[in-house]
């Protein structure tokens, strides 16, 4: 596509339930990054992928985050038993090999009840 | 520890006037730093990105200088439209790969008519 795109754009899910982000990368792009941010705050590194492996997920913050890219291309990041303290902008950007910018997709605003 | 801080925390201008946005970091070892635009819930677009070795980059209004020296970043807006408002944020990678982003918290600017 012609740009990172992410869904849901808006997910409210109620606290201790399951949820899915998915983030479509730019096609081509190796890198692909997860980010959390929160109201008024700069976005928070969470995970970062090269290819199909995760290179880095020293960001996520505890064994309830979990992301995937398979096939090297679309990840989902995966959060298990939801907590208030979880609603923020996930944002997703990916770039291409050896690449210094990051495109960012749109986000996907998550809401715990 | 990285660390990027950013300052004013938020910039009230008069459509037409110049601002100046500034960014420090604490962030070893440096690869990159980047300047993004991110309108109210969307995801951040790249402005400008500078290496080491670059001490000033334009993109149109927007011009960015780096003191690799001091550690410290400014993004200079000149006669600034109302479409600017948004906020802006400071990014630096660090490692070898440049792909561990730290990002700042982001100055607000308000340009009124």
């Amino acid at each position: 596509g012609a740009g990172v795109s992410q869904t849901p754009s808006n997910k409210v899910t109620e606290k201790g339930k399951y949820v899915e982000l998915r983030c479509d990368p730019i096609s081509g792009h190796t890198a692909l990054y997860w980010y959390r941010q929160s109201l008024g705050q700069g976005p928070e590194f969470l995970i970062y992928f090269q290819g199909t492996g995760a290179a880095d997920d020293s960001g996520l913050p505890n064994d309830r985050f979990f992301a995937v890219r398979p096939e090297g291309s679309v990840s989902t990041l995966k959060i298990q038993r939801t907590e208030r303290g979880d609603s923020a902008v996930y944002l997703c950007a990916s770039s291409p090999e050896g690449g210094n910018e990051q495109f960012f997709g749109p986000g996907t605003r998550l809401t715990v009840l | 520890k990285n660390q990027v801080e950013q300052s004013p925390q938020s910039l009230i201008i008069l459509e037409g006037k110049n601002c100046t946005l500034q960014c420090n970091y604490t962030v070893s070892p440096f690869s990159n730093l980047r300047w993004y635009k991110q309108d109210t819930g969307r995801g951040p677009v790249s402005l400008t990105i500078m290496t080491f070795s670059e001490n000033t980059k334009s993109n149109g209004r927007y011009t960015a200088t780096l003191d690799a020296d001091t550690k410290q970043s400014s993004l200079h807006i000149t006669a600034s439209q109302l479409s600017d408002s948004a906020s802006y944020i400071c990014v630096v990678s660090a490692g070898t790969g440049g792909f561990k982003t730290i990002f700042g918290a982001g100055t607000r600017l308000f340009v009124k008519a």
